[in-house]
């Protein structure tokens, strides 16, 4: 079965510093990798996703993520942080066992961007 | 374009009752799917459908079930709710049922048993 792994419960970065929040994953066959984003009281925002090709893939808000087959991670990064930022991030993994496309996702990351 | 619309926004049931969740795709998307999260956690996948057909069913008791209509709008059901079915359920809606659709969600119905 699919998982996936968030191994911070909250990330601290100061505005304008550059942030990661990881995410590892385990996965039977080739890994459809995604991150969404969800403000309070909010559904999930997509931001980006890996299918196949190059290894750092660009999305949404200047955010990107860095595919690493061997150690088995997808960790999303910003070059520079905003204090609107600040929200909980999901990593998810595509259920390879069926055509469809449900997702199995972490447990979450909040990220605290301070002034 | 409207996004995806859930109703309602917030309900509170009493244990043992029934729920009906209801949820319009953004248009021309034929593809939705449940999903479950409870406060503090990552939402956990129920259902799946796409062109009226369940596609994928998660590990969740026979209480729950779900329909999609015509208009590929759907319906989740709850019956015999009990006080862990008290979570935010989200609706999600895609062009495609296949895996490179990103899921499109909606706001979510926050229901609380009691």
């Amino acid at each position: 079965a699919q998982s996936v792994a968030q191994p911070e419960d909250q990330v601290n970065v100061a505005e304008g510093n550059p942030l990661t929040v990881k995410c590892t994953y385990s996965v039977s066959g080739n890994p459809y990798l995604f991150w969404y984003v969800q403000y309070p009281n909010r559904g999930l925002q997509f931001l980006l996703k890996y299918i196949t090709g190059d290894n750092l893939v660009k999305g949404s808000y200047g955010f990107e993520a860095e595919f690493n087959k061997s150690q088995t991670s997808f960790h999303l990064k910003k070059p520079s942080a905003l204090v609107s930022d600040s929200a909980l991030y999901f990593c998810a993994v595509r259920d390879n066992r069926g055509a469809g496309n449900m997702l199995t996702f972490g447990g979450g990351t909040r990220l605290m961007v301070k002034p | 374009d409207a996004g995806v619309t859930q109703s309602p926004t917030h309900l509170i049931k009493t244990r043992g009752q029934h729920v009906t969740l209801r949820c319009s795709p953004i248009s021309g998307h034929k593809s939705v799917s449940w999903y479950q999260q409870v406060l503090g956690q990552g939402p956990q996948f129920i259902f799946q459908y796409y062109e009226k057909e369940e596609r994928g069913r998660g590990n969740f008791p026979d209480r729950f079930s779900a329909r999609q209509f015509p208009n590929y709008s759907s319906e989740l059901n709850v019956n015999a709710l009990l006080l862990g079915d008290s979570a935010l359920y989200l609706c999600a809606s895609s062009p495609a049922g296949g895996p490179n659709s990103p899921l499109h969600f909606g706001n979510g119905t926050r229901l609380t048993v009691t």
